[in-house]
């Protein structure tokens, strides 16, 4: 069975810091993969996906920055962190061909001090 | 564009109650239709999903028929219990895109 794995769990950072959450998935290949952005009670913010390696689509500019270097792996980085980077932060993978549903990690919580 | 309405929460119901969340959506293509539950601090989980007009999903009690003539997708559950409580979300699947669009979640919360 599929499953995906998001770390760290939580994670608190200074202002200005840099930012590296990895998210992997096992038990399938050449998903798609994206990562969301859920401030607190709010609904889920389309960060970044991609379909391949190496092939990254950004939906809102910001200072955050995602790579793919492994089929299976999608990494979100910073590299220096806003006060307004704070959020709950979720990967999801899904297969290609549509018609199926999104699978998510259980997140990383980040808070920015 | 494409988009997801959800009902406004939080919604507050007493357990054995019935539930009925509302989404409705917007979508140029043919959309395939999902329902999610996100307890606190976890992920979103699937809860039920249809792919094309007049399907049913359910699971674990809740129900959710796609109505493409009213371009609705609301969801229900005959008995809510203490445990439903969470937040739930309505998203759709536009063909011929890789995105998937989510209303803004319904918080639940059922009192013993």
């Amino acid at each position: 069975s599929q499953t995906i794995h998001q770390w760290p769990a939580t994670l608190v950072q200074p202002v200005g810091s840099p930012l590296s959450l990895e998210c992997t998935v096992e038990g399938t290949s050449n998903p798609n993969l994206y990562w969301y952005r859920q401030a607190a009670g709010r609904g889920l913010q389309l960060l970044f996906y991609s379909v391949g390696i190496g092939q990254i689509s950004s939906e809102v500019p910001q200072n955050l920055s995602a790579s793919r270097p492994q089929d299976r792996q999608f990494i979100l980085s910073s590299k220096k962190l806003l006060l307004s980077d704070s959020g709950f932060y979720l990967c999801a993978w899904s297969v290609k061909g549509g018609n199926q549903p999104q699978h998510f990690g259980d997140g990383t919580r980040l808070s920015i001090l | 564009g494409d988009s997801v309405t959800q009902m406004e929460g939080p919604v507050t119901l007493s357990e054995e109650a019935f539930l009925t969340i509302n989404c409705t959506y917007t979508a140029t293509g043919y959309p395939s239709l999902f329902w999610y539950v996100q307890y606190p601090g976890e992920g979103l989980q699937l809860l039920l999903k249809a792919t094309k007009a007049d399907d049913k999903g359910s699971n674990k009690g809740f129900e959710a028929t796609y109505r493409k003539e009213t371009t609705s997708f609301h969801l229900e559950k005959g008995s809510v219990q203490v445990s439903d409580s969470a937040v739930y979300f309505c998203a759709l699947w536009v063909s011929g895109t890789y995105k998937y669009i989510f209303g803004t979640g319904t918080r639940l919360k059922v009192l013993a």
